[in-house]
């Protein structure tokens, strides 16, 4: 167990609708990091926050956006889902940002029928 | 050019056979390097974590980083089937506006059977 928390586990939605991913870091990290796993794509990186900041943003479609709260839990919010949005996805926290460790949770599968 | 390579395999391995799985890197100004095991449909688990160029060991696990030829290696002795896994090679990166970002290779896929 990383220490990083993810909910839900599964979810299954449609086309066109919006979701909201939570995760929750180990306690005393202060940066998040989303990803995302796709069989054909791997893991990408989306974005990362630090202490309620937003640090560094990768490859994030305009339609995803997220954001890191006061407790430092963040979300990944995902609207006008699409078929090609059905993936796993991570959250990792790490003490800073920067070169350390990152340590992922369980994540969110994300069907999309 | 993808920044970090790594073979897909799949590997398979008898038990207690010693595994070698490696990846390679463009940027040379990356410095450090992860090793992470994934189960099928869970979360990566961070396996090891090395900085300088040599070797780096924990229990069966051995990681070597070779920053001349931009090689990182990560040895399994004794391999077991509780080892059967994709595993993934994985470097921040070194600063400006992706500081912090993992760039991960595409995983090795490992069965280790009895």
């Amino acid at each position: 167990d990383s220490g990083v928390t993810q909910t839900p586990k599964h979810l299954i939605t449609a086309t066109g609708q919006r979701v909201t991913l939570r995760c929750s870091p180990r306690s005393g990290d202060l940066s998040v990091y989303w990803y995302q796993q796709s069989l054909d794509q791997g893991l990408q990186f989306l974005i990362q926050y630090y202490n309620g900041e937003e640090r560094a943003k990768g490859n994030i479609l305009e339609r995803f956006s997220a954001q890191q709260f006061p407790d430092l839990h963040s979300e990944l919010n995902l609207s006008s889902l699409e078929l090609g949005d059905s993936a796993l996805y991570f959250c990792a926290s790490s003490v800073n940002g920067g070169n350390n460790e990152q340590f992922f949770g369980p994540g969110t599968r994300l069907t999309v029928l | 050019q993808k920044e970090v390579e790594q073979d897909p395999g799949p590997l398979s391995v008898p038990e207690g056979a010693i595994v070698s799985l490696n990846c390679t890197y463009s940027n040379s100004a990356f410095q450090y390097f992860m090793w992470y095991r994934q189960y099928s449909r869970k979360g990566p688990e961070l396996l090891m974590y090395t900085y300088s160029s040599g070797n780096k060991e924990d229990g069966r696990f051995t990681a070597q980083v070779d920053k001349s030829s931009k090689y990182i290696s990560l040895f399994i002795r004794d391999s077991q089937p509780s080892d059967s896994a994709t595993y993934l090679c994985a470097t921040p990166n070194a600063g400006g506006t992706s500081y912090g970002k993992l760039t991960f290779g595409q995983g090795t896929i490992l069965t280790v059977h009895p």
